[in-house]
């Protein structure tokens, strides 16, 4: 268990929806990363928050926007779903900005 | 901007043999490497970070890396695998302040009894 709690692990939708993905960071660590995986371009970074605030960008889409809140968990939300955004979502965080990450066990997302 | 290639998608090796994967990376400065282990419905576990210093660097569950700057590669091993080592294998760059950990496309491993 890495400490690294995402919301929910399976999420099945219709193509225009929108959801929204839940993290919350393990106790004491700062940093949320957001990543698409998907079997034809891997691992894909999409965000960084510090904080609170976004520290980078990745290829995230504009239809997809994330925030971390005062508590420390972080959200992606993805709207105008698409069949190609079925992926498995993961969060990872860290304490700081040293890429040791741990990461969630993933949501998975199926766009039909 | 900083990349990360691993050159092999698969790879096979019998139980009790040596291993190595292959990642090289492109960054303009001393990058922050690491390698990172997926099992199936899993998410990623860090095996091991180079960050400075001693170029070998030993992780978790048997396994080291080489930093070479010169090939820009930092290779994994490990001198006899078991098969729970079965699993995908990532090698990440980050760039210390700048605040992105970019992965390669994973190498799956397989092992035969």
């Amino acid at each position: 268990d890495s400490g690294v709690t995402q919301t929910p692990k399976h999420l099945i939708t219709a193509t225009g929806q929108r959801v929204t993905l839940r993290c919350s960071p393990r106790s004491g660590d700062l940093s949320v990363y957001w990543y698409q995986q998907s079997l034809d371009q891997g691992l894909q970074f999409l965000i960084h928050y510090y904080n609170g605030e976004e520290r980078a960008k990745g290829n995230i889409l504009e239809r997809f926007s994330a925030q971390q809140f005062p508590d420390l968990h972080s959200e992606l939300n993805l709207s105008s779903l698409e069949l190609g955004d079925s992926a498995l979502y993961f969060c990872a965080s860290s304490v700081v900005h040293t890429g040791e990450l741990f990461f969630g066990e993933g949501s998975r997302l199926t766009v039909l | 901007a900083q990349s990360v290639t691993q050159p092999d998608i698969h790879i096979t090796v019998s139980e009790g043999a040596s291993l190595e994967l292959r990642c090289n990376y492109s960054y303009g400065a001393t990058p922050y490497l690491f390698w990172y282990v997926q099992s199936p419905g899993q998410g990623l576990q860090l095996l091991l970070k180079y960050f400075s210093g001693d170029t070998l660097v030993q992780g978790i569950k048997g396994f080291e890396a080489e930093f070479k700057r010169s090939q820009s590669s930092f290779n994994l091993r490990k001198p006899s695998v078991h098969w729970s080592d079965a699993a995908e294998y990532f090698c990440a760059v980050g760039a210390g302040r700048d605040d992105k950990i970019i992965f390669g496309k994973g190498t799956r491993l397989h092992i035969l009894p």
